[in-house]
């Protein structure tokens, strides 16, 4: 069965170093998305991506956050320069239909990001 | 930002029994209902959805109600097995968007 790939597992970095989290979504998938879960608090959506650009973003996707399809498979959150409030769990998720179809989005096992 | 709310953050039912998972919200612009089975250390898993347009949408074990005058909606699993044991979101999106909104989660233990 085709699942959401992640890498890392988990990542620690210093405050203000840049960092790069891995997605590879099903194949046959058209939209990507990353969410985020602090310890403790309920699943956030961070952004939206379809045909090459951003289709959504929430406030928290500032511009220390940014996303990129590099090639046919990968799906990229890039932090510029962390902050001890990024510490959380990453997940990418992808669906083959976006809103105005079924919106089952399946899930990545996460990255955790720890920033010390 | 409480569009989506677990009321129950845990539930505890004997193997073979109806677990029943509770979620409301407040947003009337949501068109479409999901929920996710979670284990630790791992990503939500999709279980069952439902559209705005049905009232009830089963899935073996799992069956999902609606009701949109309420604004309410949960999941009956039937019977509960061990393996049912997890933490459980509901999550909605609204029309002209799929962003999912995500409640805090309930953990059902399901014990023998």
């Amino acid at each position: 069965e085709p699942e959401v790939t992640q890498t890392p597992s988990h990542q620690v970095t210093q405050m203000g170093q840049e960092v790069i989290l891995r997605c590879v979504p099903i194949s046959n998938h058209l939209y990507f998305y990353w969410y985020r879960q602090i310890l403790g608090q309920k699943v956030e959506f961070l952004v939206s991506f379809y045909n090459n650009e951003i289709s959504e973003k929430s406030e928290i996707f500032d511009d220390q956050f940014s996303v990129e399809r590099p090639d046919g498979s990968n799906f990229t959150l890039k932090i510029r320069s962390t902050k001890l409030e990024d510490s959380a769990m990453y997940f990418c998720a992808s669906t083959r239909v976006g809103s105005g179809g079924s919106n089952e989005q399946f899930f990545g096992p996460g990255t955790r990001l720890t920033v010390l | 930002d409480q569009q989506v709310k677990q009321n129950s953050p845990s539930l505890s039912v004997q193997e073979g029994r109806i677990s029943i998972l509770n979620c409301d919200y407040t947003n009337s612009m949501f068109d479409y209902f999901l929920w996710y089975k979670k284990y630790p250390a791992e990503g939500p898993t999709f279980l069952i959805s439902i559209s705005s347009i049905k009232d009830k949408n089963e899935d073996g074990r799992f069956t999902v109600f609606l009701n949109k005058s309420a604004k309410h909606l949960s999941l009956h699993i039937v019977p509960s097995q061990p393996g049912d044991s997890a933490v459980y979101f509901c999550a909605a999106s609204a029309m002209g968007t799929d962003k999912l909104i995500f409640g805090t989660g309930t953990r059902l233990q399901v014990f023998p």
